[in-house]
């Protein structure tokens, strides 16, 4: 069945500091995935986008994630973390081409430290 | 632009009470969407619709759970006879039908005791 992992529930990182966020799918076909980002007390916002194509994909914020059918990943990287990033983010894959069906990891925590 | 509007932002009751939710999508969006989301966990998609139509609502945990769009603008989602179990946070998002990104709103928290 179609699932995605986000196997770090939480992730603490000094602002300035890389950050990479660990996302792995199962999904059988060409998958559609999506980081989302929750900050405190606000609706899920679109980060980043993948259709096939390009393994790394751009951005808001300086976001970037990449594609790998070979680890079935789709990790989120940041070079430089902002104070302002601490939110939750939230990998998901589309089982249709316009995304009205789509699947939630379980979300990780972010942490950023002064 | 205003964004997706979702009320109340926190509602609290006993178990058998009944509770619902509204949404007001952005302006113009056609599709509208219901998710559940349990404390440390993901959306989990409940319901959606095209305009006043529901499109898929196979996800809905119970007849407990009904949700309507009757004009395809504002929506409502209601659970009778609340249980513990559906403890939670409902978030509303919309979109255009056919576009993939979906705007979400701040949600609503239940906590049933």
């Amino acid at each position: 069945a179609q699932s995605v992992t986000q196997p770090d529930a939480r992730v603490t990182v000094s602002e300035g500091a890389s950050l990479q966020l660990r996302c792995k799918y199962s999904y059988f076909g060409t998958p559609y995935l999506f980081w989302y980002v929750q900050y405190p007390r606000q609706g899920l916002q679109l980060l980043l986008k993948y259709y096939p194509g390009d393994p790394v994909v751009q951005g808001v914020n300086g976001f970037e994630a990449e594609f790998s059918k070979s680890n079935s990943s789709f990790h989120l990287r940041k070079a430089s973390v902002h104070w302002s990033d601490w939110a939750v983010y939230f990998c998901a894959v589309s089982l249709d081409t316009n995304a009205y069906k789509v699947i939630f990891g379980k979300g990780t925590h972010l942490h950023v430290l002064p | 632009e205003a964004g997706v509007t979702q009320s109340p932002r926190y509602a609290v009751l006993q178990e058998g009470q009944a509770v619902s939710f509204w949404c007001d999508p952005i302006s113009g969006h056609d599709t509208l969407y219901w998710y559940q989301q349990p404390r440390d966990q993901g959306p989990q998609l409940l319901v959606y619709f095209r305009d006043e139509a529901v499109i898929d609502n196979s996800q809905l945990p119970s007849d407990r759970f009904s949700a309507v769009r009757p004009k395809g603008t504002n929506s409502t989602l209601k659970i009778q006879s609340a249980k513990q179990g559906d403890t939670a946070t409902y978030l509303c998002a919309s979109s255009d039908w056919g576009q993939d990104t979906q705007y979400f709103g701040p949600g609503t928290r239940l906590l049933v005791l």
